[in-house]
């Protein structure tokens, strides 16, 4: 089992640039979240896929960002334009059943906006 | 939105001491969860506590739940220097489906 694998690890942009972070998660896991991790605000869910289907996505901040689930092995969250304040570290992880389930997470990619 | 908050936000202490780190939430749950972020890492589940267990074993970790006070507490036993790390809760509230994580307590154990 190689775990929930996120690429890139690190991304440095500059700002008014597209960014596309990718997930695979845990071959079997119906369900995958995309959460940002910042000092400020800790945690924050940004949007969960049920079946490949978006369930919520009232975390994702503005139309800046959009997720897609084309299959069950793969996710994109995409930045565009991006801005300094999207600086973060963002995480996808992935669950057997939901929220209510334990959640595997990657090693997430570290987003730098200039 | 963050339900969960932990408390004390660092903690400091020797190996071979206990660690405790408690968590208190604010919405009725269905389930609460206790992970484990090492520097540069994704976070790792540790243990999930159901909203009818009191308390739940695991190896060197124990977490008791009290719904009554909406309050969760993580102990450490016999810590290590492998344990520094933050350790997070979360908790999904029963209307929701997000999993909502508190800030965190940063532990540190001292060889």
């Amino acid at each position: 089992d190689a775990g929930v694998i996120q690429s890139p690890r690190h991304e440095v942009t500059e700002m008014g640039q597209e960014v596309t972070l990718r997930c695979k998660p845990i071959s079997g896991h119906n369900s995958l979240f995309w959460y940002r991790q910042t000092m400020m605000r800790g945690l924050e869910l940004l949007i969960y896929f049920n079946n490949n289907v978006p369930i919520d996505d009232s975390g994702m901040p503005e139309d800046r960002f959009s997720a897609k689930m084309p299959n069950a092995s793969f996710s994109t969250l995409k930045i565009q334009p991006s801005e300094p304040r999207d600086s973060a570290v963002y995480f996808c992880a992935s669950s057997e059943g939901g929220p209510r389930s334990p959640l595997h997470f990657g090693n997430g990619t570290r987003l730098t906006v200039t | 939105s963050q339900q969960g908050e932990e408390d004390p936000q660092a903690l400091s202490i020797q190996e071979g001491e206990n660690a405790t780190m408690n968590c208190s939430y604010k919405t009725s749950i269905n389930n609460l969860q206790w992970y484990r972020q090492n520097s540069g890492r994704g976070l790792v589940h540790l243990i999930l506590i159901r909203s009818n267990e009191r308390e739940k074993h695991s190896g060197r970790l124990r977490v008791t739940l009290d719904t009554s006070k909406k309050s969760s507490s993580l102990l450490i036993t016999a810590s290590r220097a492998a344990d520094t790390a933050s350790y997070f809760c979360a908790t999904d509230a029963r209307s929701g489906y997000a999993l909502n994580f508190g800030k965190g307590t940063s532990l540190l154990v001292t060889p």
